[in-house]
């Protein structure tokens, strides 16, 4: 157990619908990453927060919005689903404001667009 | 930009084989290199690290060194067994907040 538990551990849903993955990060960390991982893409960077406050955003969707909350827990809300949209999820935190140290990773949420 | 490439696999050894998989990447600055591993069904786990040319991350009988001159970041280990299965991710990270991965590098060990 890496101590960062992601909800739910799969999900199957429609197209044109809207889902949220949840996430809680390790105990004592202030940020929170989230992950695409996907077969033709492989691991993308989609948005991080620390501390509440949005700090970095890398090729999220428009359809994609995240927040983290005053607990540090962080929900992704994804709309408008489509195909492609099937993929790995994956929520990582760390300490500080910067992963340079390194990230614990959830294990992830598996979603399914049908 | 930044980019991290990875030798494709999958990659099939035999127990107590020798293990290299080759990392190099391009990048803004001095970054910083990890090596992640995916279990199946998990999520990834840091392996190991280096964060200065030079450097030499090492976990479990793996190793990385960090060559500035080839920009490389290869892992190697010197006797791979059954539990060594899974899938390898180089990543770099250029001091900010995201990492580049590489598509990853499957391994299987045949006993």
């Amino acid at each position: 157990d890496s101590g960062v538990t992601q909800t739910p551990k799969h999900l199957i849903t429609a197209t044109g619908q809207r889902v949220t993955l949840r996430c809680s990060p390790r105990s004592g960390d202030l940020s929170v990453y989230w992950y695409q991982q996907s077969l033709d893409q492989g691991l993308q960077f989609l948005i991080q927060y620390y501390n509440g406050e949005e700090r970095a955003k890398g090729n999220i969707l428009e359809r994609f919005s995240a927040q983290q909350f005053p607990d540090l827990h962080s929900e992704l809300n994804l709309s408008s689903l489509e195909l492609g949209d099937s993929a790995l999820y994956f929520c990582a935190s760390s300490v500080v404001g910067t992963g340079v140290y390194g990230y614990t990773f959830g294990s992830g949420t598996r979603l399914t667009v049908v | 930009g930044n980019s991290v490439t990875q030798m494709e696999g999958p990659v099939t050894l035999s127990e107590e084989a020798f293990l290299t998989i080759n990392c190099t990447y391009t990048a803004t600055g001095y970054p910083s290199l990890f090596w992640y591993v995916q279990y199946p069904g998990e999520g990834l786990q840091l392996l190991l690290k280096a964060t200065k040319a030079d450097d030499k991350g090492s976990n479990k009988g793996f190793e990385a060194t960090y060559r500035k001159e080839t920009t490389s970041f290869h892992l190697e280990k010197g006797s791979v067994q059954v539990s060594d299965s899974a899938v390898y991710f180089c990543a770099l990270i250029p001091g900010g907040n995201q990492f580049y991965f590489g598509t990853g590098t499957s391994l299987t060990v045949i006993p």
